[in-house]
């Protein structure tokens, strides 16, 4: 089983809402991340979690805040968002963090549109 | 940072053709990955390359990581029109903080 499930698949938000979007793995992975797509481009890698512990920050706004409540769940809290964060936000997993070898496993995704 | 030039950058072919692509870096790359992604969906991992010089095959899909490990390429064989999506290949390697390095992508579009 190579799945990693996203919860809610459709949000619309509006500037002052707070939200949370939500990742859960049942792989044994260690690591956990959160990136941001806009259409057409490749994602953009937001935040990586290893072992429960914020490992990367992009230099993503504090807006974004994310969470790893345990090794199977991440989460991702949304304040205060603007217009041009509307995007499809993916979660992955992978075995750990800081290996050459390894594979990382996506999400669907959510789609994300601030009003 | 490192980056990875993949091409072509869309394709439009008939279905039953064979397709390929591919992605150059003028760095090494220790793993590489190829996704596909449909509209409004998260990127599915086709095949993963652990080796240089590795072949590897997933049903009509076949990918190659190169000797020199900056390059490899997906190829396609009897397109059908399911295979329509975005083709993303993405390196992984000490070098980019073992970060994923992603290719811009392949659109590709199949004529029935």
């Amino acid at each position: 089983d190579t799945e990693v499930t996203q919860t809610p698949k459709h949000l619309v938000m509006g500037m002052t809402n707070k939200k949370s979007l939500k990742c859960e793995q049942h792989m044994g992975h260690r690591a956990m991340y959160w990136y941001k797509q806009k259409a057409k481009k490749p994602p953009e890698l937001m935040f990586v979690y290893s072992y429960e512990k914020l490992s990367i920050n992009e230099s993503v706004p504090s807006r974004f805040s994310p969470e790893c409540p345990n090794s199977s769940l991440l989460n991702l809290h949304l304040h205060a968002l603007q217009p041009e964060d509307s995007a499809l936000y993916l979660c992955a997993s992978s075995q750990d963090w800081g290996r050459e070898a390894d594979t990382q496993y996506f999400g669907p995704g959510t789609r994300l549109t601030v009003l | 940072g490192q980056q990875l030039n993949q091409s072509p950058q869309s394709m439009f072919i008939q279905e039953g053709e064979d397709v390929s692509m591919n992605c150059t870096s003028s760095s090494i790359f220790n793993t590489w990955l190829w996704y596909k992604q449909d509209p409004g969906e998260g990127p599915v991992l086709l095949i993963a390359l652990y080796k240089a010089g590795e072949l590897t095959s997933n049903g009509r899909l076949t990918a190659q990581f190169g000797i020199t490990r900056k390059d490899s390429f997906l190829n396609i064989s009897a397109s059908i029109p399911s295979d329509v999506g975005i083709y993303f290949c993405a390196g992984l390697s000490r070098g980019s903080n073992y970060k994923l390095t992603f290719g811009k992508g392949t659109l590709l579009t199949v004529n029935p």
